[in-house]
């Protein structure tokens, strides 16, 4: 079945670090990729996402491109911010049935 | 403003009672999901509607109930059954059947006692 892996955290950084969460897939189609971010007590918010390979997702800075050669759909950030600090999880949707996640990675941006 | 509302944010029960929790999207979307988070773990789906009066089990239906009898509303009914009930439940919505953009609301927290 469709399943999604997501870089192992905690993740702590500085601010104006660059940002990287690996993030691969597998699925058995062409599935539409997803980032989504959790901030404390909330429910999810939809940051960005691909649905075809090489498509560029990108919003409030972040960036991730769709490699269906890695399976991969790594989240990128040039500069962190401290309102950055969420927990962010990566997602994709084979034929729009439902949703498969990542466990979420938890980041932490030190001032 | 059009969203997803869910209540209430916090819910406490005794152990064997079941409770419903409250799901209403005004963004007249088709389709409705139920999502539960445990921490440390990614979203697992209980629930999915995609039509009214339609719906389907997700990955992890045992123990829940869902109903759409009308299209913006969506209730989850947590039974005694359910073995571990406490988490944080999700629900999401998408503009129709096999869209694959969901919004999510704000989400409740289950915790029983």
């Amino acid at each position: 079945g469709d399943s999604v892996t997501q870089m192992e955290g905690p993740v702590t950084l500085s601010e104006e670090a660059f940002l990287t969460i690996n993030c691969t897939y597998t699925a058995t189609g062409y599935p539409s990729l997803f980032w989504y971010v959790q901030y404390p007590g909330e429910g999810l918010q939809l940051l960005l996402k691909a649905t075809k390979a090489d498509d560029k997702g990108s919003n409030k800075g972040f960036e991730a491109t769709y490699r269906k050669e890695t399976t991969s759909f790594h989240l990128e950030k040039g500069s962190v911010q401290v309102s950055d600090s969420a927990v962010y999880f990566c997602a994709l949707s084979d034929r729009g049935e439902k949703l498969t996640f990542g466990t979420g990675t938890r980041l932490t941006i030190i001032p | 403003d059009g969203g997803i509302t869910q209540s209430p944010k916090y819910l406490f029960r005794k152990e064997g009672q079941n409770v419903t929790l409250s799901c209403e999207q005004n963004l007249n979307h088709d389709a409705m999901y139920w999502y539960r988070q445990d921490p440390g773990q990614g979203l697992r789906l209980i629930y999915y509607s995609q039509i009214v009066n339609d719906f389907q089990k997700g990955d992890i239906a045992e123990g829940y109930s869902v109903s759409r009898e009308k299209k913006e509303s969506f209730p989850l009914t947590v039974t005694s059954a359910q073995k571990n009930p406490t988490a944080f439940y999700l629900c999401a919505s998408s503009i129709r059947r096999h869209t694959d953009t969901q919004y999510f609301g704000p989400g409740t927290r289950l915790t029983v006692l």
